[in-house]
């Protein structure tokens, strides 16, 4: 079954630090990899994703996520935060289901930033 | 272009009762999946919607059902509601359903259940 772990339940930084959120992934066939943003109050953003060819995809908002396929990883990055950042981040992997496509999720990483 | 939206924001409803979810898609969007989150999780799947007919559905309990209309609007209904059904319930739409389609997510409908 598809599963995905991030292993950091909460994560601060200071601001224009550098950041890197961890994200590993369960799958048997090639993944479809998603990173999305959740603000307080609000839905899913989606920030990158990741298909197939480059391995190192960019998004909005200035963040990059580099896909590790022998370590089944999909680590999203920023070099400087901001802080707007603070959030929740979600690592996804796009399955088929009877026809249909689902994301499964992470449990997320909690961004919280120091002035 | 109109993102997808949500109504209502949040919902307080007792045990036992009944609920609808209503969500619009995205313009020129046809299919329409919904998800439930967990306080402190993150989403999951409960089923998928593409031109009015379910294609594919996760591990939820057949009181949670679906609806798609011709203009792709979508509703979530509840029945026999329990303690665990309090969530974030989010609807996201997409082009086609595909597996490299990318999903857009409304603010969803916080859920509280007494």
């Amino acid at each position: 079954a598809q599963s995905v772990t991030q292993p950091d339940i909460h994560i601060t930084v200071s601001e224009g630090a550098s950041l890197e959120l961890r994200c590993n992934y369960s799958y048997g066939a090639t993944p479809y990899l998603f990173w999305y943003v959740q603000s307080p109050g609000q839905g899913l953003q989606l920030l990158l994703k990741y298909f197939s060819g480059d391995t190192l995809v960019q998004g909005i908002k200035g963040f990059e996520a580099e896909f590790k396929r022998s370590q089944s990883s999909f680590n999203l990055r920023k070099p400087s935060v901001h802080w707007s950042d603070a959030a929740e981040y979600f690592c996804a992997v796009g399955a088929g289901v009877q026809g249909a496509q689902k994301l499964v999720f992470g449990q997320g990483t909690r961004l919280t930033i120091n002035p | 272009e109109t993102g997808v939206t949500q109504s209502p924001t949040h919902l307080i409803k007792t045990r036992g009762q009944q609920v609808t979810l209503r969500c619009s898609s995205q313009s020129g969007h046809n299919t329409v999946s919904w998800y439930q989150q967990a306080l402190g999780q993150g989403p999951q799947f409960i089923f998928q919607y593409y031109r009015e007919e379910e294609n594919g559905r996760g591990n939820f309990p057949p009181r949670f059902s679906g609806l798609q209309f011709p203009n792709y609007s979508s509703e979530l209904n509840v029945n026999a509601l329990e303690l665990d059904d309090s969530a974030l319930y989010l609807c996201a739409s997409s082009l086609k359903g595909g597996l490299t389609d990318t999903q857009y997510f409304g603010p969803g409908t916080r859920l509280t259940v007494l």
